[in-house]
């Protein structure tokens, strides 16, 4: 079993929507928690990181589920610039190892 | 401004050359890592190291080396007993520190075997 798996889309959406991407991951002792960035053929970048109580910067809206062990990002009145792929990131703060979900790709349409 | 670099952007190689990667960065983070992406496909890890002198194979090793003689630095090399070296590498750091420690990443190296 993967340690964090994704939704790999594409999502395609008309500018204006909201959409919203969902990641789970299998070790209930993970302790931090990402959404990264990734533009075709860069590097990733960190979007935001998810607290516990959840978390808004602007558009975009994390929250965390430990319960259920998920994690999801909303993106709201979405933006052409947004096309891109959504990486969910899970570090467990033994080792400092992070693990990566395969990306999920979101291309906004005019 | 602090960051992390690698050079070069792209790489060339022929079949049974060795070839190092460079990474490094200025953040005074103590862990360093590699990763491999393929087409399609999420991030693999190669080696890490949480401190200098010391790295840990990751899920695909086989092929690859590492050093950390520096803090500074965490150079891959892709050897020749690779046998599907073509792919985008790339390098992050982060705080060992406890807390949201967040992965940070250099601009990647497109390595081409021809």
């Amino acid at each position: 079993r993967k340690e964090v798996e994704q939704d790999p889309g594409p999502f395609n959406v008309p500018e204006g929507a909201t959409v919203a991407f969902n990641c789970t991951y299998s070790n209930s002792a993970s302790q931090s928690f990402f959404w990264y960035r990734q533009d075709c053929r860069k590097e990733p970048k960190l979007l935001m990181s998810v607290y516990s109580s959840g978390n808004e910067d602007g558009r975009f809206t994390a929250q965390l589920n430990r319960a259920s062990q998920y994690i999801s990002l909303l993106i709201r009145d979405s933006k052409l610039s947004d096309s891109a792929t959504y990486l969910c990131v899970v570090n467990m703060l033994t080792g400092n190892q992070f693990y990566f979900g395969t990306g999920t790709s979101l291309t906004v349409i005019p | 401004d602090g960051g992390i670099t690698q050079s070069p952007k792209y790489l060339f190689r022929k079949e049974g050359q060795n070839v190092t990667l460079s990474c490094e960065q200025n953040l005074n983070h103590d862990a360093m890592y590699w990763y491999r992406q393929d087409p399609g496909q999420g991030l693999r890890l190669i080696y890490y190291s949480q401190i200098v002198n010391d790295f840990q194979k990751g899920d695909i090793a086989e092929g690859y080396s590492v050093s950390r003689e520096k803090k500074e630095s965490f150079p891959l090399t892709v050897t020749s007993a690779q046998k599907n070296p073509t792919a985008f590498y790339l390098c992050a750091s982060s705080s060992a520190a406890g807390g949201l420690n967040e992965q940070f990443f250099g601009p990647g190296t497109r390595l081409t075997v021809l």
